[in-house]
């Protein structure tokens, strides 16, 4: 059981095709956080939002752009996507963004691209 | 953030207690100590975290060293639930890292009936 919710569990997508991943939480968090976790990697921070704004952007290529509409939110938009971008990406939720605040995750979303 | 090492697996029998243990030599006295376990399957769960104190929650309990130097995560009753990667981590309170989780390879933890 999560309060972090994300969807779609599994995507197949083409190199050329639009899709947006959708997370959201309902812990009353003030930060969100997108990561990567590709096989046999560690998990990779993606982005930050803060009150809806953000506040780091790990060297993310531009094909990725996050959205967080309000601070129960996150997307994250995907185009021209290539097949080295296939992974398991994860969202979490943190009251705020300070070192000794635990993050909340959920259990991600499965991406294949073709 | 300062860099952790943990042995690379272990193995427990249910209902016995379990010590996963953490090196940090290299720790800065503001650095937090984050656990974190991820079972198959799923995102990952925090577990517990700590600064100075031994520290217990629901979970499991954090000892820390008295120099910081180490800490041991503590199961004290495993259960085949508790079968996961462990995540031994460190988050310092200064610079400009907006909450970053680092990742390392962790400890697999395996549980047998």
């Amino acid at each position: 059981e999560t309060g972090v919710t994300q969807t779609p569990r599994h995507l197949v997508m083409g190199m050329t095709n639009k899709k947006s991943l959708k997370c959201e939480q309902h812990l009353g968090h003030n930060a969100m956080y997108w990561y990567k976790q590709s096989a046999k990697k560690p998990l990779e921070l993606m982005f930050v939002y803060s009150l809806e704004e953000r506040v780091e952007n790990n060297s993310v290529p531009s094909r990725f752009s996050p959205e967080c509409p309000n601070s129960s939110h996150l997307f994250l938009h995907l185009h021209t996507l290539q097949p080295e971008d296939s992974a398991l990406y994860l969202c979490a939720s943190s009251p705020w963004t300070g070192a000794n605040q635990p993050q909340h995750f959920g259990d991600g979303t499965r991406l294949s691209i073709l | 953030d300062a860099k952790t090492t943990q042995p690379n697996s272990m193995e427990s029998n249910e209902e016995e207690p379990v010590h996963l243990p953490c090196n940090h030599s290299t720790i800065s006295g503001t650095d937090y100590i984050h656990w974190y376990r991820q079972l198959p399957s799923q995102g990952p769960e925090y577990v517990i975290h700590g600064l100075t104190s031994n520290v217990n929650n629901r979970m499991a309990s954090l000892a820390i060293a008295e120099d910081r130097k180490s800490s041991t995560l503590i199961l004290h009753r495993a259960t085949l639930r508790d079968a996961a990667v462990y995540y031994c981590i460190l988050r310092g309170a200064g610079g400009t890292s907006y909450g970053k989780l680092t990742f390392g390879q962790g400890t697999i933890l395996t549980v047998h009936p």
